[in-house]
């Protein structure tokens, strides 16, 4: 079962516009990743967040956390025709604890 | 550093058959993790191995299993194989923290 959830499944935007995709999951974490996977390939880790940490940037990555809400949320600023791929939140790892990952966010920038 | 290499990256086989894969990880990291990932069932955590010992395993039937050698190169391997075997099947290399680098995956067809 996954731990996580995205929303939206899919989304579709223009080139430049920003694209923001969130995840929820149930248990309380210690970190929470996010990465991206282009079609049909391996999963690329895009960014780290600590349980207590808010918010944390990366280029043109937002990354937030709330772990009152048990959600986090990406945004990518600017989007480019090659920013299109399926988005993942992943919870968990380190030590004993498998890592989990969420449903996906399908995201396609139109150029 | 060299990535996470996994061989081979396509097989073909038949309803019946056994399959080998095998992960390399990056160098100096202990752990790797394997998944299976289908359009159904999304990304789900088979096992993962730490210093040759399985230190976390996932909801697959006993057909699946693995290993790890002294140098922390793995492998998985499936029995009998089931058309509904036919996946992506994704190697990760994995820090302390719980980062995962992902290899390209290899793509088993079952017939």
């Amino acid at each position: 079962s996954q731990q996580g959830e995205e929303d939206p499944q899919a989304l579709s935007i223009q080139e430049g516009e920003n694209a923001t995709m969130n995840c929820s999951y149930k248990t309380s974490i210690n970190n929470l990743q996010w990465y991206r996977q282009n079609s049909g390939r391996g999963l690329v880790h895009l960014i780290l967040i600590r349980s207590n940490e808010r918010e944390k940037h990366s280029g043109r990555l937002r990354v937030t956390l709330d772990t009152s809400k048990k959600s986090s949320s990406l945004l990518i600023t600017a989007s480019r025709a090659a920013d299109t791929a399926s988005y993942f939140c992943a919870t968990g790892g380190g030590g004993y604890q498998k890592v989990t990952f969420g449903t996906g966010t399908k995201l396609q920038v139109i150029p | 550093k060299a990535g996470v290499t996994q061989t081979p990256r396509y097989l073909i086989k038949t309803r019946g058959q056994q399959v080998t894969l095998s992960c390399s990880p990056i160098s100096g990291h202990r752990s790797v993790s394997w998944y299976q990932q289908t359009p159904g069932q999304g990304l789900q955590f088979l096992f993962e191995y730490f210093s040759e010992t399985q230190r976390n395993k996932g909801n697959f039937p006993g057909r699946f299993s693995g290993r790890q050698f002294s140098n922390s190169r793995s492998e998985m391997n499936v029995s009998t194989l089931e058309l509904g075997d036919s996946a992506l099947y994704l190697c990760a290399s994995n820090t302390p923290e719980g980062t995962q680098y992902f290899g390209p995956g290899t793509r088993l067809t079952v017939l």
